[in-house]
């Protein structure tokens, strides 16, 4: 089954700040997080992992609250560049990356 | 830098036809995954590998086949293609690691047209 991410769309204004969130009904080991622009492959974020651990981008966070399920992630003082499809993908527990459905998030000028 | 590389960017073929999907990734990585997205639905699983002639099914298996026979290449096949299967795909590789612990590098795609 599926994360479930919100918002579907975000438009949002250079300099604002976004959250996107995403949430599981399965215990999770770990949280991918993936950007992907139009006509281009996704490309990794982040990654959280169950007891704390973080690996990726310096400009960017996230949370997970392993006991509740959830990912946030957290894009301040957005730039033109950060428009794009945002995927989260979970591991139950099975070595399987299963991802959401995407946010996508538009910056204007 | 790890590079996967897809055989085909366009692809159409007919409805019937055998369809064969190639992967090639560069940087001895274990796991390997097949994934379709479709507007609206995300990325979703079909199958995955994590060594040399093994294979899972993902969430949608159904129509699909896998080939992993060396462990830099991972094969889609579509036994007889349909309309239904038309659709970007991706393939992704990435280390052995615990628990979903190391990034996904994803393919470029290849949009299939199914007609």
């Amino acid at each position: 089954q599926q994360p479930v991410q919100s918002p579907q769309a975000v438009i949002l204004r250079e300099g604002e700040d976004a959250v996107i969130n995403c949430s599981s009904s399965k215990a999770l080991y770990s949280v991918h997080w993936y950007r992907q622009k139009h006509g281009e492959a996704p490309v990794f974020l982040m990654i959280l992992l169950k007891g704390g651990e973080q690996k990726g981008h310096e400009k960017i966070s996230a949370s997970f609250n392993e006991k509740k399920q959830q990912s946030s992630l957290y894009l301040t003082a957005s730039q033109l560049s950060y428009s794009g499809t945002y995927f989260c993908g979970t591991e139950r527990g099975d070595d399987k990356i299963i991802f959401g459905k995407g946010t996508r998030l538009h910056i204007l000028p | 830098d790890v590079k996967v590389t897809q055989s085909s960017r366009y692809l159409v073929k007919r409805t019937g036809e055998k369809v064969f999907l190639e992967c090639v990734q560069d940087m001895d990585h274990e796991n390997m995954f097949w994934y379709r997205q479709d507007p609206g639905l995300g990325l979703r699983l079909i199958y995955f590998s994590y060594d040399v002639k093994m294979k899972e099914k993902g969430d949608i298996p159904e129509g699909y086949s896998v080939s992993r026979e060396k462990k830099e290449r991972f094969s889609l096949i579509l036994e007889s293609a349909s309309t239904n299967q038309t659709s970007m795909y991706l393939c992704a590789s990435s280390p052995l690691g615990w628990r979903g612990s190391y990034e996904q590098y994803f393919g470029p795609g290849t949009r299939l047209t199914v007609t």
